[in-house]
């Protein structure tokens, strides 16, 4: 059984560096085809897709975002991090991590996200 | 960027009847290893999205067969045949072909 579990501030300042964990189990992320990837939602809002990092690595971003993002894995500890700088009151959303399943024929793969983590919200306030 | 756009946003169904839900991307979501990454998820009030659809057509592990999706290139459906109250939520599609990654704004089914 796959499950994951966002970590991290509740509420962090404008102006400020978040930094999430995602904790997982149940599979290995230095296995061919598997990602993770994070995802957020403001409160009311729809999903937005903003970094996946493949098992070789390979990561990808939003365009719009890629200046704040960082993503990186620990495969030892079963562990992704994502670190968003320079927080926004707009950034105050839901914080979802999710497993990824990917293509391996093609480079970069495509792939859908499951399951998902239960989320953690970040207020950003001062 | 890819585009999704969803219609409709709102879907009032009476329970027993059917439900539908039209996704269209602004480029084809065919990706260069043939497969067409479109899935489509559900997010029930306060839960966090759960996979129901993937690759256009295929059944998720343990999603009932009221649900199914169909479509090719840049026009996909996903149909409830029979909506149950449990089906209240927001669906969302997502193309997962080409970065970024996009989700469509979701649509909400609630029961009339």
């Amino acid at each position: 059984q796959i499950t994951l579990k966002e970590s991290g501030p509740t509420l962090v300042k404008p102006t400020q560096t978040l930094t999430l964990t995602c904790t997982f189990s149940g599979f290995s992320l230095s296995t061919s085809g598997v990602g993770v990837g994070w995802i957020r939602q403001p409160p009311g809002k729809a999903l937005e897709w903003l970094a996946l990092i493949y098992w070789d690595d390979d990561k990808r971003y939003s365009p719009s975002l890629k200046s704040r993002l960082t993503i990186t894995k620990d495969t030892s500890k079963n562990q992704v991090v994502l670190t968003m700088t320079n927080m926004d009151p707009v950034d105050t959303a839901t914080y979802y991590c999710a497993h990824s399943v990917l293509g391996i024929a093609a480079r970069p793969g495509g792939g859908w996200f499951d399951p998902w983590g239960q989320g953690t919200l970040v207020t950003v306030s001062s | 960027d890819i585009v999704m756009t969803q219609t409709p946003l709102s879907s009032p169904v009476t329970l027993g009847q059917p439900a539908s839900i039209s996704c269209r991307s602004s480029q084809s979501l065919v990706h260069s290893d043939g497969n067409t990454y479109l899935s489509w998820l559900q997010q029930r009030p306060g839960q966090p999205p759960r996979l129901l659809i993937y690759k256009i057509s295929n059944r998720f592990s343990g999603v009932p067969d009221r649900f199914s999706g169909s479509g090719a290139g840049t026009d996909f459906t996903l149909k409830i045949s029979r909506v149950e109250a449990e089906d209240v939520g927001v669906y969302y599609c997502m193309q997962a072909t080409q970065f970024p990654w996009a989700f469509g704004q979701g649509t909400k089914v609630e029961i009339k």
